[in-house]
């Protein structure tokens, strides 16, 4: 099947900085994909989602890069705060009903 | 009110017992699913209801039976526990979209974590 990976399985940032996750999918047929977030002891919960039609879109402090000819997507999120700290999902489909989901990145943020 | 309310949050068994968890959601969505996630936080797509019909299979075990009274319930029965079964398993719901700015993006409970021993 499909497959989404992510680089990095842990990043830590300083409260303030820019922080990156980044994530890569194999199935160039894809053309939706969406970022969740998931806090400890909660549910993944959407964060911002994107078209294949599109290379980029903003949302509050957060911004999706999708680059279709390499196949990667990126968050990033603006003066990371303290409450960003949280694992941090890509999940991508090619029929809105089924996604698969990356392996997750642990985002740390240091006060 | 929760969007997405499943029961229970916490589930410990011995292995070989049969037990269910159930999932409700008042948001109007017409899709429902059950996610499981490992240790490893990996979450895999088990099963996918829209309006009461079945539309999603993934490769599971048919110890596990998905039940879904109407749009707004679906259980998931699992039969004979094994302690492979240990994961936090998630129910998400969407709503079907209309146009090119509709959003697809689930919406999800908040878990229940299975340990079997």
């Amino acid at each position: 099947g499909e497959s989404v990976g992510l680089h990095l399985p842990t990043l830590s940032v300083q409260e303030g900085d820019n922080s990156i996750i980044n994530c890569a999918y194999s199935n160039s047929a894809s053309d939706y994909f969406i970022w969740y977030k998931q806090e400890s002891g909660k549910g993944p919960q959407f964060i911002i989602d994107i078209r294949s039609n599109m290379d980029k879109r903003q949302g509050q402090r957060v911004t999706v890069l999708l680059n279709k000819t390499v196949k990667h997507l990126s968050l990033q999120i603006a003066a990371t705060q303290p409450g960003d700290s949280a694992v941090y999902f890509c999940a991508e489909s090619g029929n809105f009903n089924k996604f698969y989901f990356g392996s997750g990145t642990k985002l740390n943020v240091k006060p | 009110d929760t969007a997405v309310s499943q029961t229970p949050k916490y589930l410990v068994t011995q292995m070989g017992n049969d037990k269910s968890i159930k999932c409700e959601q008042n948001l109007g969505h017409d899709t429902m699913y059950w996610y499981k996630q490992d240790s490893k936080k990996f979450l895999k797509i088990m099963f996918s209801y829209n309006n009461k019909e079945l539309i999603i299979n993934e490769t599971v075990p048919n110890r596990f039976s998905p039940k879904s009274p109407d749009k707004a319930h679906l259980n998931l029965h699992i039969n004979s526990l094994e302690l492979g079964d240990s994961a936090v398993y998630f129910c998400a719901s969407s709503q079907d979209g209309q146009g090119p700015l509709a959003n697809y993006g689930y919406t999800f409970g908040s878990g229940t974590r299975l340990t079997v021993v």
